[in-house]
Parts: C-alpha cells; structure tokens; sequence
C-alpha cells in the first residue's frame, strides 16, 4: 500500500542546535506538504514540494524534495524554543485526491 | 476567507454510546473534506474523504462512518464507541489549487 515513512520519532535538541526530519516512500510522489502542529494544537501548513530535487526555504526553515520524488527532509538552522512542535511531511500519490501522512517528528528544544 | 468549524471540541462517552462530530466549512464551495483520527502521540490516520454530497470514501474498515448531507457539511458517527476510538479528531478541507489541507480545530474524543 501507499505509505510514507518520517524519521526519527522523536528529537531532543539544546537551542541552538539544527534539527532535521527525512521522509521516504517506496513509490513516487506527485507532491509532498509539510506541516507542523503545536502541542494541543491542530496541523498547519508550511509547504508544498512539486518538483524532483526542488529547494524551498522559509528562513531558517529548509525543505527539499529528493531528485525521484521519493524522499523529502526538513531542516532548521538553530532552532528557537518556538520550533517544539510535530512536523509531519504528507505525500500526494499519482491519481489520488487523499494525503497520506508520515508518522511526524515531535520535536522539543531545551533552553 | 475560507473557515472551518468542528465540534465539539471535547467530549468523553461510554463504550457502546453513539457519536456525532460535525464539520462545516464556509468560504468555499464544492470542497474535498477530510476526516483524520491522531492517536496520543501518533500520526494522522485517514478515515474518511468526500468530494460532494453523499460521495463518502472510506480508507480503513472501522467502527466509524461519515456522512455528507450538504457542499459544506461533514459528519462523522459511530453506533456504537469502542475503546479504541479514543483520539484527537480533525476535519480539514483541501485548497484546490494549492492542494493545501486547511483543519479544523480538532474534537479529542475519550471513550471510557
């Protein structure tokens, strides 16, 4: 089935310190979003990757897609106590009106 | 501007009591609406998606069921709640263009 694998689970970080989360699918990906949730909170969108080996940044935040479609990373440069949160990547499979989500990275930066 | 309500926001029922969430969006029309269930501490499970009334897609068999009586209106049931519906429940909408998922506040649902 279509699934999309997000590594690691968790992370721990000192503020600071970079922080970076992968996806991977064993299928090409039409597109692939990322989100990120608060704790409590519900997810809100950050981006969207179409194109094979496509580089967005959003300040300190970076996204890349991979050049087959089939992995994505997020990295944040010296993170900020604002980062804590879940980042969840969400791939669009050829054909089909639904996202399917990776398991999401908890995130959590210690002062 | 597009928004999208969901309620209620918390509820905790019984094993074996009816549930109803509800979901409207306003702003937009002719919507893809989603249901998602979170787990404490997990990721986003599709249950449901609808791309117009009375058109219910269902991702995983479950003791849940949706229903779409109107463009702008989702709504999720159970007959009977298990334990294992406990979760933290989103509706959200998708964005034509952008394929952005708009969601809802969420409805945490404890079964006990």
């Amino acid at each position: 089935g279509q699934q999309v694998m997000q590594i690691p689970q968790y992370q721990h970080v000192q503020e600071g310190e970079d922080f970076t989360t992968y996806c991977n699918s064993s299928t090409t990906l039409s597109n692939i979003q990322w989100y990120k949730q608060r704790p409590g909170g519900h997810p809100v969108f950050l981006i969207q990757l179409v194109k094979s080996g496509e580089v967005k940044k959003q300040k300190r935040l970076t996204f890349q897609f991979g050049e087959a479609k089939k992995n994505s990373s997020l990295h944040i440069t010296a993170t900020q106590t604002t980062d804590v949160g879940t980042y969840f990547c969400a791939g669009l499979f050829g054909g089909a009106n639904n996202l399917f989500f990776g398991t999401g990275t908890r995130l959590t930066v210690i002062p | 501007s597009q928004t999208i309500h969901q309620w209620p926001a918390t509820l905790v029922q019984p094993v074996g009591s009816p549930l109803s969430l509800e979901c409207t969006v306003e702003g937009t029309s002719n919507p893809n609406l989603y249901w998602y269930r979170q787990a404490a501490g997990r990721g986003l499970q599709l249950l449901f998606y609808s791309v117009g009334i009375g058109q219910i897609s269902s991702e995983v068999p479950q003791n849940l069921s949706a229903s779409r009586p109107q463009d702008r209106q989702f709504i999720l049931s159970s007959k009977k709640l298990l334990l294992s519906d406990s979760g933290f429940y989103l509706c959200a909408w998708r964005e034509y263009y952008t394929g952005e998922l708009f969601f809802g506040e969420g409805s945490r649902l404890t079964v006990l």
